[in-house]
């Protein structure tokens, strides 16, 4: 079946580093791939997405680029800021999956 | 504000009790979705509903029982819970499989459910 592997936290980060969040996954066929972001007593909240290889989804300065050939979509923000601190879950969907598949989420704390 | 309401957003029940968590949706959508979030845990798919009939169920105990009268509302009717039953549960929806449409999941803020 699908599944999504991303990176373990918790990551701590200092405020205006750089934050890469790795995940990969694997499918069958092209899913459209997402990273979903979900602050403290809330739901999880679409960050960004990707339908197909080599699209850049990209919003609030966090960027993600669909790689195929590795299997990947790793998440990536130039400037971390305290209000970033949230968990990230990577997800994949196929089109014709009933179900997204979620990574188990990675835990960012930016510290000022 | 994601188009997804839950309530209520806190319950504390005992075990002996009944109650339901309602979900509501105004995007138009044809799938929705209860997920388990539990301390320390990967998210848990429950159950999944496509144009009103379930479409699956996750091993889901029989203490958990969803019913969708319609596309745009979701409940899930608790009985005899456990203690280890507290988590948040998370309510989402979608475009359904094989319609035209992004595949983003759009989920409401979730109810804090205690069993004591």
């Amino acid at each position: 079946g699908d599944s999504v592997t991303q990176m373990e936290g918790p990551v701590t980060l200092s405020e205006e580093a750089f934050l890469t969040i790795n995940c990969t996954y694997t499918a069958t066929g092209y899913p459209s791939l997402f990273w979903y972001v979900q602050y403290p007593g809330e739901g999880l909240q679409l960050l960004l997405k990707a339908t197909k290889a080599d699209d850049k989804g990209s919003n609030k300065g966090f960027e993600a680029t669909y790689r195929k050939e590795t299997t990947s979509f790793h998440l990536e923000k130039g400037s971390v800021q305290v209000s970033d601190s949230a968990v990230y879950f990577c997800a994949s969907r196929g089109t014709n999956a009933g179900k997204s598949t979620f990574g188990d989420g990675t835990t960012l704390t930016v510290k000022p | 504000e994601t188009g997804v309401t839950q309530t209520p957003r806190h319950l504390v029940m005992g075990m002996t009790n009944k109650k339901s968590l309602k979900c509501e949706q105004h995007l138009g959508h044809n799938a929705m979705y209860w997920y388990k979030q539990s301390a320390k845990k990967p998210l848990e798919l429950m159950f999944v509903y496509n144009f009103k009939e379930q479409t699956e169920n996750n091993s889901v105990p029989s203490r958990f029982s969803p019913e969708c009268p319609n596309s745009s509302h979701l409940f899930l009717h608790l009985h005899t819970l456990q203690p280890e039953d507290s988590a948040l549960y998370l309510c989402a929806s979608s475009h359904s499989k094989g319609e035209r449409g992004g595949y983003e999941q759009y989920f409401g803020p979730g109810t804090r459910l205690t069993v004591t």
